[in-house]
């Protein structure tokens, strides 16, 4: 059974660093891309990135280019989301997916639960 | 970007009803369109992709069509258990773009 499971909600201030994760299972984790999509509290989706982890290859919407970084570790079949300056505004659920083929661009048929980052002075 | 326009943004409807939720892309993106459902506290969940293959285990009530700009998510007889908001979303390139969603409301 395929699975993500993302690691559990933060509480942050404004200036803190914060890396939020994503692990993938019942699957070849190095053969499929794994994206993250932002939802604000109350609004819709909005997608981050993407990364393959079989050889690092990362797409970024051009909102959030600069703003946040995505990475993988293969080893541990884990995906990352990270920020080194959080501001109030990055306060979301933070969902991680995996397009259902090969290619980057495609349909998410598999989420995680969500992370919520709450960002509060 | 390609921005997806859904409407309406909500809908009330009862039971039984049936339920037509349309999304308009800023440029043609040919079948690379997909719906999700969202419940309440709960990660999206894919129903419909490539504009009309229902996604496995999704109800047969739950049909999608359309090309190009525009396109259509049907339900053909509301169940309880519909009462949610629905995302459009275009795969025809980076980077890809949900609609702003479509509450759907008891009546």
């Amino acid at each position: 059974e395929v699975q993500l499971v993302q690691s559990g909600a933060e509480v942050k201030k404004p200036g803190e660093s914060l890396k939020i994760s994503c692990k993938g299972s019942g699957y070849s984790f190095t053969s499929y891309w794994i994206g993250w999509v932002r939802q604000m509290p109350g609004k819709g989706l909005e997608w981050m990135g993407i990364i393959y982890p079989g050889d690092s290859d990362t797409r970024y919407s051009p909102s959030f280019q600069g703003q946040v970084t995505i990475s993988a570790d293969k080893s541990i079949s884990t995906a990352y989301l990270q920020w080194s300056s959080l501001k109030a505004s990055d306060t979301a659920m933070y969902y991680c997916a995996r397009p259902s083929g090969l290619d980057p661009r495609g349909y998410f048929d598999y989420w995680g639960q969500g992370t919520l980052v709450t960002v509060s002075s | 970007d390609i921005q997806m326009t859904q409407s309406p943004s909500s809908v009330s409807a009862s039971v039984g009803d049936r339920v037509t939720i349309t999304c308009r892309a800023s440029q043609g993106i040919s079948s690379w369109l997909a719906w999700y459902q969202q419940k309440p506290g709960k990660a999206p969940k894919l129903l419909i992709y490539a504009a009309s293959s229902l996604q496995s285990g999704v109800p047969s009530r739950f049909s999608g069509s359309g090309s190009g700009t525009d396109f259509t998510l049907t339900i053909s007889s509301l169940q309880p258990e519909d009462f949610a908001t629905y995302y459009c979303q275009q795969a025809n390139s980076f980077p890809t773009t949900f609609g702003q969603g479509t509450r759907l409301e008891i009546k």
